[in-house]
């Protein structure tokens, strides 16, 4: 069975310190994203990457980070956390391009961070 | 622009009623279309996938109306497992290789 697996589903950490969310998919997908979703929101597109050392911003970067160092992970860095990022963080894989787009994405289970 | 715009709800039906969504979107070139089902704080699931002017799996049914540039989701006989929040997704075309853009989804809640 295919798997995004994100490091931790509960986090809460301190405003200012900096915050690491790490995602793992084994389905050898080129692209990977991260998505926060709040009430009322829905999913918001923060980072995203098509490749190895590659990435593109989103609908919401400001604040946020990434880096993809090996094809199978993607990391989100949160520099110096404050309480409005305080959310759900869904990271996400799909294969490259109009495969991408035709199959859909498969979500990690999500970390609820907390930041207080 | 693009956009995707779902009915919030929360759609509130008795078990056994059957129950429509519909979903409008903005960008006409999309090729593939998605219906993603959410639970309370998990993660999204890939529900079903329309490609041509429809799709039927079971209780569900997805159709395609590209005119008019609308999805919709067909649920019947509707069981208490049915709860859940319903995402439409559409791909958007754009940028290094596109996206999927999601809706903020429909709630649906099903009472014995």
């Amino acid at each position: 069975d295919v798997k995004v697996t994100q490091s931790s589903r509960y986090l809460v950490k301190r405003t200012g310190e900096k915050v690491f969310l790490e995602c793992v998919q084994d389905m050898d997908h080129e692209n990977m994203f991260w998505y926060r979703q709040d009430p009322g929101l829905g999913l918001r597109l923060i980072y995203f990457s098509y490749d190895v050392k590659m990435k593109e911003k989103g609908d919401i970067p400001e604040g946020y980070s990434v880096s993809r160092e090996k094809k199978e992970r993607f990391s989100l860095i949160l520099e110096s956390a404050s309480t409005n990022q305080t959310s759900m963080y869904l990271c996400a894989s799909s294969l490259f391009g109009t495969g991408g787009l035709s199959y859909g994405y498969t979500f990690g289970s999500g970390t609820r961070l907390t930041v207080v | 622009r693009k956009e995707v715009e779902q009915d919030p709800g929360p759609f509130n039906v008795p078990e056994g009623a059957t129950v429509a969504f519909n979903c409008t979107y903005s960008n006409s070139a999309s090729q593939s279309f998605f219906w993603y089902r959410q639970d309370c704080r998990k993660e999204p699931k890939l529900l079903m996938s329309v490609y041509s002017s429809g799709n039927e799996d079971g209780r569900f049914t997805a159709q395609l109306n590209r005119a008019s540039q609308y999805i919709s989701l067909l649920i019947r006989d509707s069981k208490l497992s049915d709860s859940a929040t319903y995402l439409c997704v559409v791909p958007f075309y754009g940028g290094s290789q596109g996206n999927l853009i999601f809706g903020k989804g429909t709630k649906l809640s099903v009472k014995p």
